[in-house]
């Protein structure tokens, strides 16, 4: 089983509707989640990060986590054709003072106009 | 003004040849990261310095050595590359060890031929 498991896709999306991605993970004590948003050819750009269970918004974007499912969610209103994009669900691994990220492979958003 | 960035771009080299790739960060951040990033857009660390001292250290080939001369500044040097070794490879920023926001850095593409 991965850490951090995303659907692929393509997810595609009609310009203006709600775009709903997914990411579950395995360690149970992580606490810490991400999401980035990786364009082609472009680096991650960190667009959230969660740390309780419950909902965070932050615009058109909000963040959805639910430790007890091991489940983390970003949803997008109005999604506009600038959003696709590769998105990137990343969880924190626990051991000791450092700091690891492990990054899901990403799920591909693609908005129709 | 740019907060991570690196050099190269893209580097194209044959089998057998060592390369080095070099990050700078100008947010006063105390941890920097390298990341690998396949074909398959998989994004996993290879390692971390923090205040110049290697805290995090993947199982990478020792081919791969990376060298922090003060906290702003984390280089990658490769040797006898392998096709395998094709990838691109980004750079990352944070506040510190256990800050679990990173920033990216544009990224360098490497193709071994």
């Amino acid at each position: 089983q991965k850490e951090v498991e995303q659907n692929s896709g393509p997810l595609s999306v009609p310009e203006g509707a709600i775009a709903s991605l997914n990411c579950t993970y395995s360690d149970r004590v992580s606490q810490s989640f991400f999401w980035y948003r990786q364009y082609s050819g472009k680096s991650p750009e960190l667009i959230m990060s969660i740390y309780s269970n419950g909902d965070k918004e932050d615009g058109r974007f909000t963040a959805q986590l639910n430790k007890a499912s091991q489940y983390v969610s970003l949803l997008i209103r109005d999604s506009q054709p600038s959003d696709s994009a590769t998105y990137l669900c990343a969880v924190n691994r626990v051991g000791g003072a450092t700091n690891k990220l492990i990054f899901g492979t990403g799920t591909l958003l693609a908005v129709q106009p | 003004d740019t907060a991570v960035s690196q050099t190269p771009k893209y580097l194209v080299t044959q089998m057998g040849n060592d390369k080095s790739i070099k990050c700078e960060q100008n947010l006063g951040h105390d941890t920097m990261y390298w990341y690998k990033q396949d074909s398959k857009k998989f994004l996993k660390i290879m390692f971390s310095y923090n205040n110049k001292e290697l805290i995090i250290n993947e199982t990478v080939p020792n081919r791969f050595s990376p060298k922090s001369p003060d906290k702003a500044h984390l280089n990658l040097h490769i040797n006898s590359l392998e096709l395998g070794d094709s990838a691109v490879y980004f750079c990352a920023s944070s506040q510190g060890p256990t800050t679990y926001e990173q920033y990216f850095g544009p990224g360098t593409r490497l193709t071994v031929t």
